[in-house]
């Protein structure tokens, strides 16, 4: 089974902290993606990747950053925390292999972040 | 502006009604489907998908969806629910984007079934 582990499942910081939420994956993805899910408005893709050291912005990237050094390992930074950006954030990862797997995307648990 | 869109977020329904959330997109051209749904607490999962071929897909636990392409939809059914049917549900829409594949989500269907 492909395994999408996020770091954290809860978080809180404070307005101003900068914050790091990791995401790695084992099944040697190419692509990883960040979303951030709030009731009603579903998903919202924040930057994607779809190699190492290559990033995409998303639909919301405003205030957010990412990161990926390694294949497997996909990082959000929120350079300054604000409370608009309390959130459940979502990493997910998808193989570029043609075959019935290509573009599902596996989601990891989530984590909950608040800023206070 | 393009989009997936979901009608009816919350729906309540008891235990053996049928069930049937809608999904249009606006996109042209060739698209791959999905539908996802969230168990409470658990993490985002593949219900089904389409591709290609035979627009009436089955998925796990009993569900089903059609693909209609002359009327952009992806509706997800299930003939009889549970009440571990209880979840969120999203619809997906792969698209291409400055030669990128990408997902647009729908706002989610918020089903509670009552036992």
């Amino acid at each position: 089974d492909v395994k999408v582990t996020q770091s954290s499942r809860y978080l809180v910081k404070r307005t101003g902290e900068k914050v790091f939420l990791e995401c790695v994956q084992d099944m040697d993805h190419e692509n990883m993606f960040w979303y951030r899910q709030d009731p009603g408005l579903g998903l919202r893709l924040i930057y994607f990747s779809y190699d190492v050291k290559m990033k995409e912005k998303g639909d919301i990237p405003e205030g957010y950053s990412v990161s990926r050094e390694k294949k497997e390992r996909f990082s959000l930074i929120l350079e300054s925390a604000s409370t608009n950006q309390t959130s459940m954030y979502l990493c997910a990862s998808s193989p570029q292999t043609r075959g019935l797997n290509k573009n599902i995307q596996y989601f990891g648990a989530g984590t909950r972040l608040s800023v206070l | 502006a393009q989009s997936v869109s979901q009608h009816n977020h919350h729906v309540i329904l008891s235990e053996a009604a049928s069930l049937e959330l809608g999904c249009n997109y606006s996109y042209g051209g060739t698209v791959n489907l999905f539908w996802y749904v969230q168990y409470p607490g658990q993490h985002l999962q593949l219900l089904l998908k389409y591709f290609s071929g035979d627009p009436l897909v089955k998925g796990i636990k009993g569900f089903e969806a059609e693909f209609i392409k002359s009327k952009f939809s992806f509706n997800l059914r299930k003939p009889s629910v549970q009440w571990s049917d209880t979840a969120e549900y999203f619809c997906a829409v792969l698209r291409r984007y400055y030669g990128n594949n990408r997902l647009a989500f729908g706002k989610g269907n918020q089903v509670v079934v009552i036992p």
